[in-house]
């Protein structure tokens, strides 16, 4: 069955250092990979998302995040964190339903990052 | 840009009572999507719907719960008669088309069950 680890419930960082956000997935085929971010009182927003192609995927406001078949992993990364990324970030694994629409997604418990000024 | 936005932002119901969480996803989509979380938890899948059919339910997605598209804009989720365990945050989602790749969130609804 599939399932999204995110081992980290809570990261703390300095404005300005560097981020990573961890993200095991398990999944029996190829797996197509979102990071979203929630702000108190918004919805989930698309970060990235890897499906085929380069393991290195960018994103938006400066995210990126690389797939590693061999250790299933999905981590989010940022050179140099903001304020305003503090956050929720969810991890999750989509599967295509019948046909090629993608259905459901599995979701991790997702990160909270607080960012220290 | 066009959002996915979702009525009411917080709503609290008394235990047996029926709810109604709204919906309009974004104008051209076709495939619509009901998630919760419940506080401290996983964000769930619930339901998947295309073509004024569900295409997906999970396990959680029993009697109690049903979909509709009313009309060409909105998109609900009716929960018959409300549980304690029905306390959650509502996602409805959607996507534009067959082989898109993308599942937009509207902001959720907070739901109470007391």
């Amino acid at each position: 069955a599939q399932s999204v680890t995110q081992p980290d419930i809570h990261i703390t960082v300095s404005e300005g250092a560097s981020l990573e956000l961890r993200c095991n997935y398990s999944y029996g085929a190829t797996p197509y990979l979102f990071w979203y971010v929630q702000s108190p009182g918004q919805g989930l927003q698309l970060l990235l998302k890897y499906f085929s192609g380069d393991t290195l995927v960018q994103g938006i406001k400066g995210f990126e995040a690389e797939f590693k078949r061999s250790q299933s992993s999905f981590n989010l990364r940022k050179p140099s964190v903001h304020w305003s990324d503090a956050a929720e970030y969810f991890c999750a694994v989509g599967v295509r339903d019948r046909g090629s629409t993608l259905g459901r997604l599995y979701f991790g418990r997702g990160t909270q990052l607080t960012v220290w000024p | 840009e066009p959002e996915v936005t979702q009525t009411p932002s917080h709503q609290v119901t008394q235990m047996g009572q029926e709810v109604i969480l709204r919906c309009v996803p974004i104008s051209n989509h076709l495939y619509f999507y009901w998630y919760r979380q419940i506080l401290g938890q996983k964000v769930e899948f619930l339901v998947s719907f295309y073509n004024n059919e569900i295409s997906e339910k999970s396990e959680i997605f029993d009697d109690q719960f049903s979909v509709e598209r009313p009309d060409g804009s909105n998109f609900t989720l009716k929960i018959r008669s409300t549980k304690l365990e029905d306390s959650a945050m509502y996602f409805c989602a959607s996507i534009r088309r067959e082989s898109s790749e993308t599942q937009y969130f509207g902001p959720g609804t907070r739901l109470l069950v007391l």
